[in-house]
Formats: C-alpha cells, sequence, structure tokens
C-alpha cells in the first residue's frame, strides 16, 4: 500500500524558515517523479513543485522561486521542502504527492505564517 | 490565478448526470494529457481520472472523463450524496513549466 506521510508543519513568523519532510513507503521510490502541492484555507489546490527520480531536474511555481528547494533522499525513501523567507501568503496545507500526476497524496501538513 | 478555468459549482439530484468543464490553453490542455481529482471534505484530493479518461482501479466507472482541443470535461452519473466535493482538472503546462490545476468545482447533490 503505497504511503506518504508529511511532518515539519507548524507556526512560523514572516521570514522565517521551515523544512517539510514526506517519508514515502509501499512503492519504489528512487523510481518516481515526487511532488509538493500546497492549499491555502479555503482555496484551491496549487502546484508547487516537482523533483525527477535522480533529482537532476526541479521544478517549482514561480511565487516560490528562490525561496523554496525541492530535495530527496532515496536511500531514506524521503523527500523535502526547504522553505526559507516564508510570507504570510505561503500559509497552506502542504501534500507531498507521488508523481508529477499526483497518483497518491499525503494526508498534508499545515503551515500557518504569522506573527 | 490558475490557467485552467472551472464553474464554481454544479448541482444536481441523485441519479442524474452532472459535468464539469475544465477550459485551457494550447500550452496545456491543447498539447497535454488531463488529470482530475476528487477531495471530499476535510480529506486529501484523490485522482479521479487520469491521461483524459482513464480510471485508476476502484474508482467507479460512473465517474468519465473526456477532451476535446483546449477543454476537457468530467461527468458524473447516476450522481450520489457521496460524489459531493470539490473536483479539480489539472495539466502540465509547457508555457509556464509546471503543474497547473483549475480553479475547482464544488458540486452539491441536491
Amino acid at each position: 500500500e503505497v504511503q506518504l506521510v508529511e511532518s515539519g508543519g507548524g507556526l512560523i513568523q514572516p521570514g522565517g524558515s521551515l523544512r517539510l519532510s514526506c517519508a514515502a513507503s509501499g512503492f519504489t521510490f528512487s523510481n518516481n517523479w515526487m511532488t509538493w502541492v500546497r492549499q491555502a484555507p479555503g482555496k484551491g489546490l496549487e502546484w508547487v513543485a516537482s523533483i525527477k527520480q535522480d533529482g537532476s531536474h526541479k521544478y517549482y511555481v514561480d511565487s516560490v522561486k528562490g525561496r523554496f528547494t525541492i530535495s530527496r533522499d532515496n536511500a531514506k525513501n524521503s523527500l523535502f521542502l526547504q522553505m526559507n523567507s516564508l510570507r504570510v501568503e505561503d500559509t497552506a496545507v502542504y501534500y507531498c504527492a507521488r508523481g508529477v500526476s499526483c497518483d497518491y497524496w499525503g494526508q498534508g501538513t499545515l503551515i500557518t505564517v504569522s506573527s | 490565478q490558475s490557467v485552467l478555468t472551472q464553474p464554481p459549482s454544479a448541482s444536481e439530484t441523485p441519479g442524474q448526470r452532472v459535468t464539469i468543464s475544465c477550459s485551457g490553453s494550447s500550452s496545456n490542455i491543447g498539447s497535454k494529457t488531463v488529470n482530475w481529482y476528487q477531495q471530499l471534505p476535510g480529506m486529501a484530493p484523490k485522482l479521479l481520472i487520469y491521461s483524459n479518461n482513464q480510471r485508476p482501479s476502484g474508482v467507479p466507472d460512473r465517474f468519465s472523463g473526456s477532451k476535446s482541443g483546449t477543454a476537457a470535461s468530467l461527468a458524473i452519473s447516476g450522481l450520489q450524496s457521496e460524489d459531493e466535493a470539490d473536483y479539480y482538472c489539472a495539466a502540465w503546462d509547457d508555457s509556464l513549466n509546471g503543474y497547473v490545476f483549475g480553479t475547482g468545482t464544488k458540486v452539491t447533490v441536491l
């Protein structure tokens, strides 16, 4: 059974940094692109970033370029999202998903950016 | 602001059919496959349709997808109360070099 479990969420002040993790199991992690998607409270889904199987290619939505970094550790079946210079508008539930097509999703972790 | 446009809401009585549209452009729907997601209240999204019209294992055949040109649609036939959810289309966009989600449609079963 495919499982994706996010962690690392919480309350952070504007300008702060946070690192999200996603633990994957039930499939061959190293064979799959991985993706982060977020959803602001009461809003729709927004793709954030995707990373290729070997980490050689990364893509980001414009609003997080230069501030967020997606990475992975295939040996530990883990996906990460380093978030720097956080803004109030980054407040959202962040989901980890398998593949660019997001065929499996985690339960999400809430990031609240507020002073 | 999403580049894939969906109607904000759709509603129908149980047993009826509801169709949700998703309008895009040549850089996304016009040249890429479309996926659809269902998000039940308080839950994570779930892949409902992939590659325009394919259903993952376990998705009832009441759900169907289609694509024509720069538009796609999701149809739900034999509507049931448990189908009340938000539905999102999505596709890769070559101009943005990113994956884009539709604006989302809330389906209400009357």
